[in-house]
This record gives structure tokens, sequence and C-alpha cells, in this order.
């Protein structure tokens, strides 16, 4: 069974803090995709990564980075000098290959204070 | 521009008032899904369809139906709406099984009285 689990329901920071947003998964396929996603209040989703289950290789974007973790089947998303804009739910989720469903976790509220 | 769109964005209706809430896809996207979002409870998914014709049950399908007539579009039906519907809706869409990102229209938040 597929299962995601963001345990941090809200966590707030003051603004140029660094954040890391945790994200636990379960899976029994080897071969399976990783997302987040942000929805900032105007609600929209947007993509931020994928990472499918062979590349372990921690990623980083600008401010953004992802560290993958096969051995403790973690995929932590960390935000490095937040910024205001930040403030947003973030989501986390899992699908497996050949799958129909993209399994999302229940979001982290990140609110980040000027 | 490649997007999912979805109309109406906001809705507010009574129950038992049959509604459809539309979703089109201009990415020629062979697969596409419907998910609702609920507070502590992220996204869950109401239907998909693989294709033309080809439509299936995701985790919550009680109470809505299913279309899938066109390529493009993928219409969610609530025949009798009941206030345990008012959620946030989301359509997605992606080019097939073997590629993985959804690309998510905007959401249509709707509530039943």
């Amino acid at each position: 069974a597929q299962k995601v689990t963001q345990a941090q329901t809200e966590i707030s920071v003051v603004e140029k803090e660094d954040v890391t947003l945790d994200c636990v998964y379960e899976t029994r396929d080897t071969t399976y995709y990783l997302f987040w996603y942000k929805q900032p209040p105007s609600g929209e989703l947007v993509f931020l990564i994928r990472r499918n289950s062979f590349d372990e290789q921690n990623e980083i974007s600008g401010r953004y980075s992802w560290n993958f973790q096969k051995s403790t089947s973690s995929f932590n998303f960390t935000i490095t000098a937040s910024q205001v804009v930040d403030s947003a739910v973030y989501f986390c989720a899992l699908t497996e290959t050949g799958a129909n469903n993209l399994f999302f976790g229940t979001g982290t509220r990140l609110t980040v204070i000027p | 521009e490649a997007q999912v769109t979805q109309n109406p964005r906001y809705l507010i209706t009574v129950t038992g008032k049959k509604l459809t809430v539309t979703c089109s896809q201009n990415m020629n996207h062979e697969y596409m899904s419907w998910y609702r979002q609920d507070p502590g409870l992220g996204l869950r998914q109401i239907y998909y369809s693989m294709n033309v014709e080809v439509t299936d049950k995701g985790d919550v399908p009680e109470g809505y139906k299913v279309s899938r007539k066109e390529k493009r579009n993928f219409p969610l039906i609530l025949e009798s709406p009941s206030p345990n519907q008012t959620s946030l809706y989301f359509c997605a869409s992606r080019p097939g099984l073997v590629s993985y990102e959804q690309f998510f229209g905007p959401g249509t938040r709707l509530t039943v009285l």
C-alpha cells in the first residue's frame, strides 16, 4: 500500500531562516516517483520536482533543495533563506510504476513571517 | 499556452441540484483525472481516464460521475450534490502512464448548502 506522511502540519519561520519540510513515504514497489507541489494562497498547484526511485542524488534549484534517502524512505525539502513568497502549503506525493493515482500527503502549511 | 482549464472556478449550490464542472486540456494528453482536496486529508483521486471512453474509479468515487467523449475534455458530474461534497476540486492531465508529471488545473471551489 502506498502512503505519504507529512508530520508537520504547520511551520512558521522568520524571513531568511532556513526551513526543512519532511516527507516520509511507504511503498512496496521498487520503482516509484516522488513529487513536491506548492499551493500558494491563490490555490493552484505548482509542480516543484519529480524524483524517481533510482536517482538518489540530492537536487538543488536556487534556494530549494531536496534530500532523497531510500534507506529512511524520506524525501525532504529545504528552503534556504526563506522569503514571504514561500508562504504556502507544500504537498509531497508518490506514485508507483503503472499506477493510476498520485498519492498525496496531507500537506505542510509554511508561513514565513517578515 | 499549455494548460488545463476548469469551469466554474467557484460555485455555490444547494443540495440535490445537479451540476457539472468542466475540465479541458490543450496538450493532447491521454490521461486525465479528478481530485478533491479537503483539510487534513490532502488530495484524493475521484476518477481517472486513460483515454477516450475509458474511465475508472479512484479512491473516493461515490456521488460522482465522469465521461470522456473527447480527448481534451473530462467533465465531473454531481447528479445530486450533498454538503459532504463541499470541497476544492482539481482536474489533472498527463501524457500517459509512462510520464508521471501531472499538470493541474486552477481548481474549483464548490460549496453545497
